[in-house]
């Protein structure tokens, strides 16, 4: 399996951009990066994920490296609702199997 | 709302009982996963079904079973749960042939007395 690595917290001021990073530097060149979160007492969910070129939604930014061995989700505004472990994770395209690493847990301090 | 269901929200067992975990959903994939997430780990992948291909991980314990009768519903057979078979069980589904996200239900919290 593909692994990552985060650090284990971060914490980040609300309504500030809050920058959480990952390194990947045994991906392969079919590996996908996926991004989710997992609230409190919830399942994990879905954030975003991308392959080579950064990538925008309504939640968050990747910032993939030009090597592709590190990624950063980028939330440009945390909120209180923001509070959660974000998981990095390397999906093999074409493949059905989703390995969660140890992810990110964030604080989002008021 | 399509969606990912997982019955109990909480099941209490005994040490040695057999436990059954459900799961359906509404989304229509043909993917569906079970995980293990122990307190304050990852979720750890156990199995998953792709149609009625049963795909298990090779570190899950002969313990772990799993069954899928039709593409909305996937069980979880715990045939002698221990005391560290305790954990949040979640379910989760997906589409093949693209490179799809997963979704999940809220997990089952199995607690083992």
């Amino acid at each position: 399996d593909a692994k990552t690595t985060q650090p284990n917290s971060m914490e980040s001021n609300e309504e500030e951009p809050v920058h959480l990073p990952c390194n990947h530097s045994t991906i392969s060149g079919t590996d996908y990066i996926h991004w989710y979160r997992q609230l409190p007492s919830q399942g994990p969910e879905y954030v975003i994920h991308g392959l080579t070129s950064n990538v925008n939604n309504r939640m968050a930014s990747l910032a993939i490296a030009e090597d592709r061995k590190s990624s950063t989700l980028i939330l440009h505004r945390a909120t209180l609702r923001d509070a959660a472990v974000y998981y990095c994770i390397l999906r093999q395209r074409g493949g059905n199997q989703f390995y969660f690493g140890t992810g990110t847990s964030l604080t989002v301090i008021p | 709302d399509a969606m990912v269901i997982q019955n109990p929200r909480y099941q209490v067992t005994q040490f040695g009982k057999p436990v059954t975990l459900s799961c359906s959903q509404t989304l229509n994939h043909n993917v569906m996963y079970w995980y293990q997430q122990k307190s304050s780990q990852a979720p750890k992948l156990l199995f998953h079904y792709y149609d009625k291909d049963f795909n298990n991980e090779a570190d899950t314990p002969d313990n772990f079973q799993s069954r899928r009768p039709n593409t909305s519903f996937c069980f979880l057979d715990i045939r002698s749960p221990g005391l560290g078979d305790a954990a949040m069980y979640l379910c989760a589904t997906s589409r093949v042939g693209v490179v799809d996200t997963q979704y999940f239900g809220p997990g089952t919290r199995l607690t083992v007395l």
